[in-house]
Parts: structure tokens; sequence; C-alpha cells
């Protein structure tokens, strides 16, 4: 069946660091690919997505590309701050009704 | 306008009591979904409606969970009969249209459970 797979965390940064999380999956054809953010003490919010490959998703200064031939979605940043301490979930939807998640990535930056 | 809202956000229940936990989706969203979040773990799915209609509760891990939305909007998971192994954070998700898992979905804050 359709999966994804993050990177394990916790992963530790200084501030204006770059910041890669690799995802990857594996899908039945060519599903949108999200990935969603959870700051402490809130809830899940919609990051950035891509709805077919080689398209880019951005938002906040965070990127991912849909890669489809490396069947990768890795988020990127170039510079990141201190607010980006979350927790990072990389998702697709499956051919039914359900998004299948990773485990999660949690960030740490430090200032 | 107002998101997607869940009550309580925090239930202590005793092993055996039966809870319900709401969620008010936003308004006019036509698909809502239920899961379940184990500490460190990323959610899991438990059931998805399409206005009333219940079309998916593959993930429902026993007949002791059961959802409803019997008017297309406010949905509520009672768990019957609760176990230590329910513990974990309750998260319901809503969008717009009658896409599945393909629309963006909007979190609620979770109800956090706790079974003694």
């Amino acid at each position: 069946g359709d999966s994804v797979t993050q990177m394990e965390g916790p992963v530790t940064l200084s501030e204006e660091a770059f910041l890669t999380i690799n995802c990857t999956y594996t899908a039945t054809g060519y599903p949108s690919l999200f990935w969603y953010v959870q700051y402490p003490g809130e809830g899940l919010q919609l990051l950035l997505k891509a709805t077919k490959a080689d398209d880019k998703g951005s938002n906040k200064g965070f990127e991912a590309t849909y890669r489809k031939e490396t069947t990768s979605f890795h988020l990127e940043k170039g510079s990141v701050q201190v607010s980006d301490s979350a927790v990072y979930f990389c998702a697709l939807p499956d051919s039914n009704y359900q998004l299948i998640w990773g485990a999660g990535t949690k960030l740490i930056i430090k200032p | 306008g107002a998101g997607v809202s869940q009550s309580p956000r925090y239930k202590v229940a005793k092993r055996g009591q039966d809870v319900a936990l709401r969620c008010d989706p936003i308004s006019g969203h036509v698909s809502l979904f239920w899961y379940q979040q184990a500490l460190g773990q990323g959610p899991e799915f438990l059931t998805y409606f399409q206005n009333e209609a219940q079309l998916d509760k593959s993930g429902l891990p026993s007949d002791r969970f059961f959802a409803e939305r019997p008017e297309g909007s406010v949905s509520t998971l009672k768990i019957q009969r609760t176990q230590q192994e329910d513990s974990a954070v309750y998260l319901c998700a809503s969008s717009p249209r009658d896409r599945g898992g393909t629309d963006t979905q909007y979190f609620g804050p979770g109800t956090r459970l706790t079974v003694l």
C-alpha cells in the first residue's frame, strides 16, 4: 500500500542554518503531496503542497519539489528561525479517502 | 471566520467509561475526518464523512469506536468502555469539497484523552 517515510528527528539547527527534511513515498499513480506543520500547543496546519510532478510548493520561506523520479518531496528552507521550531509531517492521499502520514520530524532551532 | 473547534480539549476517563468527543467543522465544509495521534507519531486515519454519510470507517480500531455526523455539520466520536490503549490525541479535520484526502484539510486543536 501507499506509504510515507520521513527522516527521524529531532533535527537541531542554529538560527539561519539551511534546513532539509527528507520525505520519500510509495504510491499508486501520482497523488498530491503535502507538508503539514504542528507548532507547540497548536493544531496541524497545511504548510505547502504540490499537486503534480515537478511542481514546487512554497510558503513562509519553505519549499518542496515533487520529484517523481526519486519519489521524494523534501522540505527545504534557506535560513531557519527560532519560530520555525515545530513538528513537520509529510503526507499523501491514498486511493480512497485517507491521508497517509509520515511519523513526523521534530525541528529544534537554537538562537 | 472560525476554524475547526473541538471539545473538550482534555478528557480524563477511568477505564471502562464511555466518552464523547465533539467536532465543529468549518461552516459549509463537506468533508470531515477523524484521526488518532499517539505521542510522537503521525496521525492515524479513523473515519471519513461526506456530509452526513460515513463513507469510510476502516480506521476505527474496534467496535467500541463509533462516529456520527447526523446533520452533515457537527460530528461526535464516541468511545465505549475505554481502555488504556485508547489514550491519545483525537484530531478532527474538515475540507470544503468532496475530494477526500486530496483536498487541503483544516485541523482542530485536538482532544487529549487520557484513560486511567
